[in-house]
């Protein structure tokens, strides 16, 4: 059964460093989407993305972000300046097209980010 | 704003029905769901269903809907081990054509005892 992967599984950096998070949607999925989960804290939305763009993004997504589609099976996030807050668990997540489909969210297993 | 509540902790006996509830705020909403978490893993989607149902069953899942509470459960029946995981509820409001953002509950922690 295809699946969401993320590398890496964990990435320590330190403060002010960037750091690129990837993600390997499921193929022929057109809606894709970034979460977070600072530990002990609900999942969050930061960003969805379709038709090679920005389609939603919530508050926590401001310009020390960005996501790219660089290829046609790669979604990636990009933390440009990482704060000691930026520390959390993040999933990506993917969407199959098709009347209804669409509501189906898949996620990955997660990519553990620790800013020291 | 949406705000999605659930209790943090529930435990159960091998072989019995689990029942965890969700409460949320934005009567918007469209699609609600039910997501597994398993110790290491990512967000497993178990179900959802959309908000002019009352109920939906997949299987040992059931859904039950009151839109007039606000309320969402999940009741898992004859409860195996294998279903200790936490479980998120989640909601969406009035998807656009370019994606379908979710908010989430806390999460249930389910502990199945022998």
């Amino acid at each position: 059964e295809p699946e969401v992967t993320q590398t890496p599984s964990h990435q320590v950096t330190q403060m002010g460093q960037e750091v690129i998070l990837r993600c390997v949607p499921i193929s022929n999925h057109l809606y894709f989407y970034w979460y977070r989960q600072i530990l002990g804290q609900k999942v969050e939305f930061l960003v969805s993305f379709y038709n090679n763009e920005i389609s939603e993004k919530s508050e926590i997504f401001d310009d020390q972000f960005s996501v790219e589609r660089p290829d046609g099976s790669n979604f990636t996030l990009k933390i440009r300046s990482t704060k000691l807050e930026d520390s959390a668990m993040y999933f990506c997540a993917s969407s199959p097209r098709g009347a209804g489909r669409s509501y189906e969210q898949y996620f990955g297993p997660g990519t553990r980010l620790t800013v020291t | 704003g949406e705000d999605v509540e659930q209790s943090l902790f529930l435990s159960v006996r091998e072989g019995d029905s689990s029942v965890i509830n969700c409460t949320y705020t934005d009567s918007s909403s469209t699609y609600l769901y039910w997501y597994k978490q398993e110790p290491g893993a990512g967000l497993q989607l178990l179900t959802y269903i959309f908000s002019n149902m009352d109920m939906k069953q997949d299987q040992r899942l059931t859904v039950l809907l009151n839109k007039k509470d606000k309320h969402l459960s999940l009741r898992i029946a004859d409860t195996q081990t294998g279903d200790s995981a936490i479980y998120f509820c989640a909601e969406s409001i009035k998807p656009t054509g370019g994606g379908n953002k979710l908010t989430f509950g806390t999460g249930t922690q389910l502990k199945v005892e022998l």
